[in-house]
Formats: C-alpha cells, sequence, structure tokens
C-alpha cells in the first residue's frame, strides 16, 4: 500500500531562518506529490505540487519543494520563514493507477521571533 | 472559486447514534474523499468515492458507511457513534483522470459523549 513519512513531527525555528520539512513515499513507477498547509481552525490549503516534469517544484508564500526520485523524497523548502508561516504542514501521495490520495502524520512549524 | 462544504463545523452526538455527515462540493469533481484527521496521525482515509453510487475503502473504514447519490454530494454514517470516533472529519474533492490536488472543506470536529 502507497504510505508516506513525514520525518519530523515537529519544527520549532527562529523568524527568518531557512527551514526544511522532510517527506518520503513509497516507491512506484508514476507517483503524484503534494504539500499542504492547515492554518488553526482551517481546512487544508494546496502548497505546491509535482505531477511531472522539472523536479523542483515553487508554490505559494515562498515555499518550494525538490521531487528526487532516487530518494524517494519530497522535501519542502523556504530560505527566511516569517511568524505566519506557523502552521501544520501536511505530504501527500497518489499514484497513476489510482484515484485516492495518501498523507503523511504532519509537521508542526512554529516560528520564533 | 472552488469550494467544499460540510455541513456542520461541530457536533456534539451520543453512544450509539446514528450519524450523518454531509458534503457538498460545487466543481463537478468525479472523485470525493473522507478522511479523518487525529494529532500524530496525520489525515487517514476512511472512504473515496470516484463516481456516483462507486466507493472504495480506506484505511480505516470499520465503524464508517458512505452514501454518494448524486456527484456533487458525498454523506460520511456512523452507524452506531462510539467515543473513539471522535475526531476531526475532512471533506475534499478531485477532477478524474490523473490524479489532480484535493480541495478540502473546513472540517466537521465531531464529539461522541
Amino acid at each position: 500500500a502507497q504510505s508516506v513519512t513525514q520525518l519530523d513531527s515537529q519544527v520549532p525555528v527562529f523568524e527568518e531562518a531557512p527551514v526544511e520539512l522532510r517527506c518520503n513515499y513509497s516507491s512506484s513507477v508514476s507517483v503524484y506529490l503534494f504539500w499542504y498547509v492547515q492554518y488553526p481552525n482551517q481546512g487544508l490549503q494546496l502548497l505546491l505540487k509535482y505531477l511531472s516534469g522539472s523536479t523542483l517544484v515553487k508554490g505559494i508564500n515562498g515555499f518550494e519543494a525538490e521531487f528526487n526520485k532516487s530518494q524517494t523524497s519530497f522535501h519542502l523548502r523556504k530560505p527566511s520563514v516569517h511568524i505566519s508561516d506557523t502552521a501544520e504542514y501536511f505530504c501527500a501521495v497518489s499514484y497513476f493507477d489510482n484515484n485516492d490520495m495518501r498523507f503523511g502524520a504532519g509537521t508542526r512549524l512554529t516560528v520564533k521571533p | 472559486d472552488v469550494k467544499v462544504t460540510q455541513s456542520s463545523r461541530y457536533l456534539v452526538k451520543r453512544t450509539g447514534e446514528k450519524v450523518f455527515l454531509e458534503c457538498v462540493q460545487d466543481m463537478d469533481h468525479e472523485n470525493m474523499f473522507w478522511y479523518r484527521q487525529d494529532p500524530g496521525l496525520g489525515l487517514r482515509l476512511i472512504y473515496f468515492s470516484y463516481d456516483v453510487k462507486m466507493k472504495e475503502k480506506g484505511d480505516i473504514p470499520e465503524g464508517y458507511s458512505v452514501s454518494r447519490e448524486k456527484k456533487e454530494r458525498f454523506s460520511l454514517i456512523l452507524e452506531s457513534a462510539s467515543t473513539n470516533q471522535t475526531s476531526m472529519y475532512l471533506c475534499a474533492s478531485s477532477w478524474g483522470g490523473t490524479p489532480t490536488e484535493a480541495f478540502f472543506g473546513q472540517g466537521t470536529r465531531l464529539t461522541v459523549v
């Protein structure tokens, strides 16, 4: 069964520092990868997605992620975080041969002043 | 704008009650999903539907059933609510065919007492 592992449950970081949130997925021939953000008391909002093409994907709010097929990873990065980036971040995967979407356990990013 | 609407934000039900959670999307999406969100566990797929009257079990279908009689509406049913079903429930929808991002509702926080 397809699965997603987010390697860090919590990431504290100071404002304006860089951050990386790690995500690994179970391998498959064709994979589609997503990062979502959830602010307190809200639903999930898409940050970025990888469907095909360039392995470096840019998303909203200055986030980017790199698809690495050999390491089956899709880590999320931001060079300089802001207080408003404090939220929970979820990595998700879909595969070519089915329609469902599976999520990781989430990473809580806390940006401190 | 894309919209997925869940009928209630907060719900309190008694043990043994039959509970209906309703979700409506206005985007003519083929796929619809029900997830359960618990701290430290992320989003776990309960059921998904890829067409009217079609459904597939996700990772945790026990104690739940679903109904999709119209394309825009996907209902989650707790046949006999139990306290371990206290959770946040998230509905989502997406286009059929090649996997694309899912759009989420605001969630229903269900408390079973």
